[in-house]
Order: structure tokens, then sequence, then C-alpha cells
């Protein structure tokens, strides 16, 4: 089975600083991998996926298929980034979806 | 909105009946999942259909857990005889592999449950 593992409960920083949220798992075939996020008092969202290579919202992630990492980045936090975000990998077959324990970012003003 | 709908939203139960979620994906998507999500945790696989074809459940559904998706549209979780321990937040979601969307699924709302 995959495991995706989080491991920053809390990230906080100021408006304006960087902001790197730490994403590994454990299955090392090709998964698939995203980025969800969930804004207070609203639905899990997809905010990016690796097979995309795109940027949302200023959000960049890249995979690292050495150190089974996919870390979430973005240079310049605002405040209406705060949010829980969680990784997500798929596993062997594609079909399942493993999410991590999410990480709460808290961009301070 | 042609979102993922869930309902109900909330569910306060007393211990030992039975409760029933009802999901309806998105209209063209041909996978259904269940997650179930505690306080502190990331969503954790329950189930999933393709189609009516419920293709496979985690050891996390135990023999009071029962998912249906009877014409491969919308989908129940039914939970018999709960337990405190099934207090928890039950979420949908649903996908189509071959859309323009790809490998990508899509989240209800989610229903709370809380046992008392």
């Amino acid at each position: 089975a995959q495991r995706v593992t989080q491991p920053e409960k809390l990230l906080s920083v100021f408006k304006g600083a960087p902001v790197e949220l730490k994403c590994n798992y454990s299955y090392s075939g090709s998964p698939e991998l995203f980025w969800y996020v969930q804004y207070s008092r609203q639905r899990l969202q997809l905010l990016l996926r690796h097979i995309s290579r795109e940027s949302i919202k200023g959000f960049t992630a890249d995979l690292n298929k050495g150190e089974t990492s996919f870390h979430l980045k973005k240079p310049f936090a605002q405040e209406e980034d705060s949010a829980m975000y969680y990784c997500a990998a798929t596993g062997y077959n594609f079909n399942k979806f493993y999410f991590g324990s999410g990480t709460k970012l808290n961009v301070k003003p | 909105d042609t979102g993922v709908s869930q309902n109900p939203r909330h569910k306060i139960t007393k211990r030992g009946q039975n409760v029933t979620f009802r999901c309806d994906p998105i209209s063209e998507h041909n996978r259904l999942y269940w997650y179930r999500q505690t306080l502190g945790q990331g969503p954790e696989f329950l189930t999933y259909f393709q189609n009516e074809a419920q293709l496979e459940k985690s050891r996390l559904l135990s023999d009071r857990f029962s998912a249906e998706r009877p014409k491969g549209s919308f989908s129940t979780l039914e939970i018999q005889r709960t337990e405190q321990g099934d207090s928890a937040m039950y979420l949908c979601a649903s996908s189509s592999p071959l859309s323009h969307s790809g490998n990508t699924i899509y989240f209800g709302e989610g229903s709370w449950l809380t046992v008392v």
C-alpha cells in the first residue's frame, strides 16, 4: 500500500515569506501525485497534480522520484493561502488515492 | 451546482442505531469513492465503485458498513449498529479517468456523523 507522509501539522509564516509544505510517499513506482486544499468551511478541492506541471495560485510542486517527495512551494505567501493542505498519491493500480494527514498553513499579516 | 452532493450534512444518532448517507456524484463520473476523515487526519479510503460494481473495500470497512451504487449513479453508505468510534466525517468523491480531468477525484462537502 502507499503511505503519504506530511511531517508538519502546522506551518506558520508571515505574509510575503516563502512557503514549503513537505510530502513524501512510500510506493516508489510511478504514482500520480496531487495536492488538495481545504479552505475554512469549504470542501476539499484539487490544487494541483504533478502530471499537469502547472502553477496554481502561485504554488508549484516538484516530483523528486529519487527522494520520493512532492513538496509544495510558493515564493511569497498570501493571507488567503491560509488553509489545510493535503498531499495525495495513487497506489500501484492508480485507482486508490492515499492522503497524508495534512498541514495547516497559517499566513500571518 | 454540478459538484458532488452529499446528504445529510450532519447526523447525530444514538449508539446502536443505523444511519445511511447518500452521495450524488458528478453526472458523467463513473467512479465513486467513500472516504472517512477524523480530526487531525487525512481522508482514509473506505471503498470505491466503477459504475455499479464495488471494486475494492478497505479493511476499515467492518461488516457493519455496507455501500451500494445500484444503478451506477448515486451511492449509499449504511452503518448498522453505530458505535462511538464511527463518529467521523464521511466523504464522497467521484472521478472520470477518461475525461479531460483525468484521474482526479472531486469531493463532496461530507456528512458529519456524531454517535452519542
